[in-house]
């Protein structure tokens, strides 16, 4: 059972252009949201954070929205440039208890921006 | 900066071998992770652990084992490697329930 669903395998835009990938999840009981960058040959690193209270985070070009109703969150990224060509992947935890901060992760999307 | 250290980049085992992973944290965090990444698949969560000598079974923990004897150190063992165990192997650590740092990964291959 997939909790966190990432449906779009890959994504190709162009250098300035906006690009926007999308995750969405089943399990209300996610309170908290990021998302993480990776390259080949290394780990993912993490690149923003939304918590369930929000529905708007930002850091510099990387935009993430959070809707709660359609259980759904979204990462823009503008201006886009080559060298944000990665691996994104989407992740989800629940609050506290026995999930000792167990993230759940999405298939990932291929994104690539060409110049 | 946190760094978490997996011992190898690249394995190449044979069919039936007994594969140790080894994984290293040098930020006292409680929390570590064995991950696998495969196409499509995203990351799949092998097993956990919270504190030394405890573990957790992941998502797919078949196929596998892992020890915790201190708290900086978390392998992954491959009871008797097979091919479908061929991946991208991903170590994690965490000190609160937000958050993880990566390793660099080892990409296992079973011949």
């Amino acid at each position: 059972d997939q909790q966190v669903k990432q449906n779009s395998p890959s994504l190709s835009v162009q250098e300035g252009r906006i690009s926007i990938l999308n995750c969405d999840y089943t399990n209300s009981m996610f309170d908290y949201f990021l998302w993480y960058k990776k390259y080949p040959a290394e780990g993912p690193t993490f690149l923003i954070s939304i918590s369930s209270i929000k529905d708007k985070n930002e850091d510099g070009r990387f935009t993430v929205f959070l809707n709660k109703s359609a259980k759904h969150l979204s990462l823009h990224i503008v201006p886009s440039q080559p060298g944000d060509s990665a691996v994104y992947f989407c992740a989800a935890s629940s609050p506290g208890g026995t999930s000792y901060g167990k993230l759940t992760f999405g298939q990932g999307t291929i994104l690539t921006v060409h110049p | 900066d946190v760094k978490v250290t997996q011992s190898s980049r690249y394995l190449v085992k044979r069919t039936g071998e007994k594969v140790f992973l080894e994984c290293v944290q040098d930020m006292d965090h409680e929390n570590m992770f064995w991950y696998r990444q495969d196409p499509g698949l995203g990351l799949r969560l092998i097993y956990f652990s919270y504190d030394v000598k405890m573990k957790e079974k992941g998502d797919i923990p078949e196929g596998y084992s892992v020890s915790r004897e201190k708290k900086e150190r978390f392998s992954l063992i491959l009871e008797s490697a097979s091919t479908n165990q061929t991946s991208m192997y991903l170590c994690a650590s965490s000190s609160q329930p937000r958050g993880y740092t990566f390793g660099s990964g080892t990409r296992l291959t079973v011949v």
